[in-house]
């Protein structure tokens, strides 16, 4: 099955600085790419995605990219703000109606003032 | 709109006992249903996945189990509830599309606490 895998676990910024989150893939059937953003005990919010016949994708100050052919894809985030801190995953999908939603370990975002 | 019920919100339960929890969404139709845990401090790992009624795939082993009796509904139970099962359970639904492919929408999560 699909295997995501997420880096770095944990990432801290200051304000104001641009922060990078990368993840791989493993199953080359994947075409959805989303970002999801965690705050401390709520449900985790889609804040960008991505499919798999668009390269970049950008809204505001966060974009993702995606390499198909490395089947790796990134998010960034730029000029940050301390509301961005939050645990950030990605996950990969694929569709045919039995859309399987896996997700990446994710990544701590704590963004400095 | 669509929106996704799921309860209880908090679940404190003694080890041996049983659990059910449940998730319902409204406002559309035919989605596809997933069961994730997210232990403390961790990342979401698929439980469960429902394409349709009575259709529900497994990710991993484990003493728990779910089942679909209705189109817009899901449960997750546990017979038997082991310390291991704590941890923050969220269910979310997704349209069934083939293309394109639409993001998934989150349950507020039950916190169940085995003790």
């Amino acid at each position: 099955g699909e295997n995501v895998e997420q880096h770095p676990s944990t990432l801290s910024v200051q304000e104001g600085d641009s922060a990078v989150i990368k993840c791989t893939y493993s199953d080359s059937a994947s075409n959805y790419f989303p970002w999801y953003k965690q705050e401390l005990g709520k449900r985790p919010q889609l804040i960008i995605d991505i499919r798999s016949n668009v390269g970049e994708k950008k809204d505001q100050r966060i974009a993702v990219t995606l390499n198909k052919t490395a089947k790796h894809f990134s998010l960034h985030i730029t000029e940050t703000q301390p509301e961005d801190s939050a645990v950030y995953f990605c996950a990969a999908s694929k569709g045919n109606y039995g859309q399987n939603f896996v997700f990446g370990p994710g990544t701590r975002l704590s963004v400095l003032p | 709109s669509q929106t996704i019920h799921q309860w209880p919100a908090t679940l404190v339960q003694p080890v041996g006992s049983p659990l059910s929890l449940e998730c319902t969404v409204e406002g559309t139709s035919n989605p596809n249903l997933y069961w994730y845990r997210q232990a403390a401090g961790r990342g979401l790992q698929l439980l469960f996945y429902s394409v349709g009624i009575g259709q529900i795939s497994s990710e991993v082993p484990q003493n728990l189990s779910a089942s679909r009796p209705q189109d817009r509904q899901f449960i997750l139970s546990s017979k038997k509830l082991l310390l291991s099962d704590s941890g923050f359970y969220l269910c979310a639904w997704a349209e069934r599309w083939l293309q394109p492919n639409t993001e998934a929408f989150f349950g507020q999560g039950t916190r169940l606490t085995v003790v």
